[in-house]
């Protein structure tokens, strides 16, 4: 059973360090990855989508690398922003099956200090 | 494009009735839609999946008789909380895809659900 851990649980920094939140699976079986941002009591904004054949995407101040071998992913942030503070989930789907199911980490909740 | 929306955005309602959220493909037709749930500080957790027209698959330890999904069709699925209770208060939230299972998914904003 695929099951998706995210560290640290919470984050607190002040405005403009960069910073890493990780994730990291136990089945390496994946076909995809996928970083999202959820704003508390909202729904999830898609952030960045990795393949399993890729090794990093980046989209703007956002960069996110999968090693699958090793069951791992990092969402690198630099020079962060109050406007960053959200909580930031990753998901993995797997490999195979009849349905393309997400199966969602733990979270990590940001507080970016302005 | 690809937005998803839900109705309603929250819902308070008495112990033992009956709710229902719809989640909308406003820009596209979804062959498959997904239920989430998400208690406080916690992840989601996916209930069942559906497909146009066909009965939706639950996920283990979800209640079919409890949550009725109804998929009926390509731009429309409701979630139906039946003989609701407290402990069924939560964020449910919907994601649609185009059709395949490679496709990506698209996530409505969510529906808050408190049971009194």
């Amino acid at each position: 059973k695929q099951e998706v851990t995210q560290i640290p649980a919470a984050l607190s920094v002040p405005e403009g360090e960069n910073l890493v939140l990780n994730c990291s699976f136990t089945d390496s079986a994946i076909y995809n990855l996928q970083w999202f941002r959820q704003d508390p009591g909202k729904g999830l904004t898609s952030l960045l989508l990795i393949q399993s054949s890729q090794r990093e995407q980046t989209s703007g101040r956002l960069n996110a690398s999968l090693d699958k071998s090793s069951g791992r992913s990092t969402l690198y942030i630099a020079a962060s922003q109050p406007g960053d503070s959200a909580t930031y989930l990753c998901a993995v789907r797997r490999y195979g099956g009849a349905t393309n199911k997400l199966i969602f980490g733990t979270g990590t909740l940001l507080a970016v200090q302005p | 494009g690809a937005v998803v929306s839900q109705h309603p955005s929250w819902v308070i309602c008495k112990s033992g009735t009956s709710v229902k959220i719809e989640c909308r493909s406003l820009d596209f037709q979804a062959t498959t839609m997904f239920w989430y749930r998400q208690f406080p500080k916690q992840s989601l957790m996916l209930m069942a999946t559906s497909n146009e027209g066909s009965k939706a698959t639950y996920e283990q330890g979800v209640e079919k008789d409890k949550f009725l999904i109804n998929h009926a069709s390509l731009t429309l699925s409701t979630l139906t909380v039946t003989s609701a209770h407290p402990e069924d208060s939560s964020f449910y939230i919907c994601s649609a895809s185009i059709g395949g299972w490679t496709d990506t998914q698209y996530f409505g904003p969510g529906t808050r659900l408190t049971v009194l």
